[in-house]
């Protein structure tokens, strides 16, 4: 399975951006890139994903390398609530369920 | 109805006990997933159905053995469980196939095996 690297841990402050990098260099042609939070104490919350173009939606945007070997998520204005684990994940290409590595813990401080 | 429904939120039970937890969504999904999470760490897939039918079990012992009744219920029923299998174990539903579609997970059960 091709694998992601995260950041073990980020820092913002409160209504500051947020950008929280992801390297998947072993990315393949059919991959979609997925992100996921998970707040303390809830299950996974879907965030965002994407194939090639960049995304946007009510909560984020993806932001995609042009070669795919990397994402950045962007909080456009972190908030105390977005304090979670950031998960990216690689899904499709016959991958056969979601699987998680150990993300990013992002903190905000107010 | 855009949820996952697990119960219970939190369940305590004995070695020698058997339970079982309860999955339920009502988005017309047709996959669905039981996943183990240990504190501090990242979920692990465990079992995956596609259709009613199991497709993954990702090597779990036989004291943990899903059914899914119909394409809205997923269980899991536990027996003579160990207390390293004190988790929370989560469901999720989504649409079958590759990449394009997301998951919906459930807020977990959290079992403590004493």
């Amino acid at each position: 399975d091709a694998k992601t690297t995260q950041p073990n841990s980020m820092e913002s402050n409160e209504e500051e951006p947020v950008h929280l990098p992801c390297n998947h260099s072993t990315i393949s042609g059919t991959d979609y890139i997925h992100w996921y939070r998970q707040l303390p104490s809830q299950g996974p919350e879907y965030v965002i994903h994407g194939l090639t173009s960049n995304v946007n939606n009510r909560m984020a945007s993806l932001a995609i390398a042009e070669d795919r070997k990397s994402s950045t998520l962007i909080l456009h204005r972190a908030t105390l609530r977005d304090a979670a684990v950031y998960y990216c994940i690689l899904r499709g290409g016959g991958r056969r369920a979601l699987t998680f590595g150990s993300g990013t813990r992002l903190q905000v401080q107010p | 109805d855009t949820e996952v429904t697990q119960t219970p939120k939190h369940l305590v039970m004995g070695m020698t006990n058997k339970k079982s937890l309860k999955c339920e969504q009502h988005m017309g999904h047709r996959a669905m997933y039981w996943y183990k999470q240990k504190a501090k760490k990242p979920p692990e897939l465990m079992f995956v159905y596609s259709y009613e039918k199991l497709s993954i079990n990702e090597s779990v012992p036989s004291r943990f053995s899903p059914e899914c009744p119909n394409s809205s219920l997923l269980n899991l029923h536990l027996h003579a469980l160990q207390p390293e299998d004190s988790a929370l174990y989560l469901c999720a539903s989504s649409q079958p196939g590759t990449g394009t579609y997301g998951y919906t997970f459930g807020s977990g059960t959290r079992l403590t095996v004493v």
